[in-house]
């Protein structure tokens, strides 16, 4: 199973592209890349997902090199609510427990 | 907006109880996923349900957990008997397709502390 390793913490500042990188060194063939988004007192939310190159939605884009091993959540102009924290997954459909959250990255947007 | 609805949204009972959580998941979502989050463990995946069989329960404690599908709207988490590590926030998600890494709806949870 691919260990993903992100910074525990993050600050930026309103209308600023935010960056958050994930390692996933050990990602296997069949494994896509989820990332997901966290306020206090809620679930998670899903965000994006990939497997390849770059993906992009009406909230965020995915950036996927070609070797996959890193991918990089990429948050245009944040605002203060998007002070959260932002989990990165990497596995496949058949993961079972196996495809675990991990810590996360608290991202905190300063005014 | 579709969304995933849990009840109760805090519980709070003693030692030895028993304690049912409920989910309805977004209508026509066939997989169904609970999850336990603290601060020390972070999120962990108990069991999930594909068409109202289980699929993986692993990471559920056998011994006082248990979780069902009743029908397509419902499902449910029971701890008998419920201890004090037991505290924790339960969530329950859901999804479309049949995989564990498909988009998942996350229910604003049940937030359980047991005395």
């Amino acid at each position: 199973l691919a260990k993903t390793t992100q910074p525990i913490s993050m600050d930026s500042y309103e209308g600023q592209e935010v960056n958050i990188t994930c390692s996933h060194n050990n990602i296997a063939t069949n494994d896509y890349i989820t990332w997901y988004q966290q306020f206090p007192s809620q679930g998670p939310r899903f965000i994006i997902q990939g497997y390849k190159t770059k993906v992009t939605n009406e909230v965020a884009s995915l950036f996927i090199p070609a070797d996959r091993k890193s991918s990089t959540l990429s948050l245009p102009r944040v605002s203060l609510s998007d002070t959260a924290v932002y989990y990165c997954l990497v596995g496949a459909y058949n993961a079972g427990n196996m495809l675990t959250f991990g810590g996360g990255t608290r991202l905190m947007v300063k005014p | 907006d579709a969304r995933v609805t849990q009840t109760p949204r805090h519980k709070v009972t003693e030692m030895g109880q028993e304690v049912t959580m409920r989910c309805q998941p977004i209508l026509g979502h066939n997989t169904v996923f609970w999850y336990r989050q603290t601060m020390m463990q972070g999120l962990e995946l108990l069991a999930y349900f594909r068409n109202r069989a289980p699929l993986d329960d692993s990471g559920m404690p056998k011994d006082r957990f248990s979780a069902e599908m009743p029908d397509a709207t419902l499902a449910t988490l029971k701890i008998q008997p419920s201890e004090p590590r037991d505290s924790a926030v339960y969530f329950c998600a859901s999804g479309l397709g049949p995989g564990i890494n498909q988009p998942q709806h996350f229910g604003d949870g049940t937030r359980l502390s047991i005395l």
